[in-house]
């Protein structure tokens, strides 16, 4: 079991919007703004997509948002894409000894 | 542009000790301030963080693995390393070597992962 807990899966057509969350608790999501998203196509590794709760590297799209309320993190994407379909995965710092947790990752599927 | 490559067997016996290695390529890494991480993912299965070792070689460990883990840095090669001792099949995955700068919350530089499976 995951200390973050993401929906196993989300779907959405070309051009839509869709939001995954991913909750955690006052320790790790809601105590911080220490959360960054990462994308893994089949395969591959990991990418980061969001940093610090909102923040994008270089070189992702602007289509790609994150934000945070209370204990929960959301990756928002909007103007869906073929290229989208992917493993979300999101991450943050905790307080406890394990320092990084993971959520169990998001399949976004699209239609 | 910096790149992380893993290297190490791919098949390692029950009870025996996995070793990995990172190496780093297109900078140094002991340049900057870097958290240089370890993170595996079974098959179909979600990301799991291992630990990491800071640039001045000062570690950190995920308590559920921490009594069988250990990474160390080698500065005059570029590289650093994961070892894992007593392994057992559920330790079983795909390793990933990965860079985060101490100021940004992210893991920017990933390795393309290698695959380890325990079995006899």
């Amino acid at each position: 079991q995951s200390a973050l807990t993401q929906p196993a899966s989300v779907s959405g057509s070309p051009g839509q919007s869709i939001t995954i969350s991913c909750t955690g608790t006052s320790s790790d999501v809601g105590g911080y703004n220490y959360v960054s998203w990462y994308q893994q196509h089949p395969g591959k590794a990991p990418k980061l997509m969001i940093y610090e709760v909102s923040n994008r590297p270089s070189g992702v799209p602007d289509r790609f948002s994150g934000s945070k309320s209370g204990n929960t993190a959301s990756l928002t994407i909007s103007g869906l894409q073929a290229e989208d379909e992917a493993d979300y995965y999101c991450s943050s710092y905790t307080s406890s000894s394990t320092l990084e947790v993971f959520g169990g990752g998001t399949k976004l599927t699209v239609l | 542009q910096v790149q992380l490559q893993e290297s190490g067997p791919g098949l390692v016996k029950p009870s025996q000790t996995l070793s990995l290695t990172c190496t780093v390529s297109g900078g140094s890494i002991s340049s900057g301030s870097y958290y240089w991480s370890w993170i595996r993912q079974p098959a179909g299965k979600g990301l799991e963080w291992i630990g990491r070792i800071y640039t001045s070689g000062s570690t950190n460990y995920n308590p559920s693995l921490k009594s069988r883990v250990t990474i160390s840095v080698d500065t005059s090669k570029n590289q650093f390393s994961l070892k894992l001792s007593s392994v057992t099949a559920a330790d079983t995955a795909v390793y990933y070597c990965a860079r985060r700068h101490t100021a940004i919350y992210g893991m920017d530089v990933w390795g393309q992962g290698t695959t380890v499976t325990v079995s006899s």
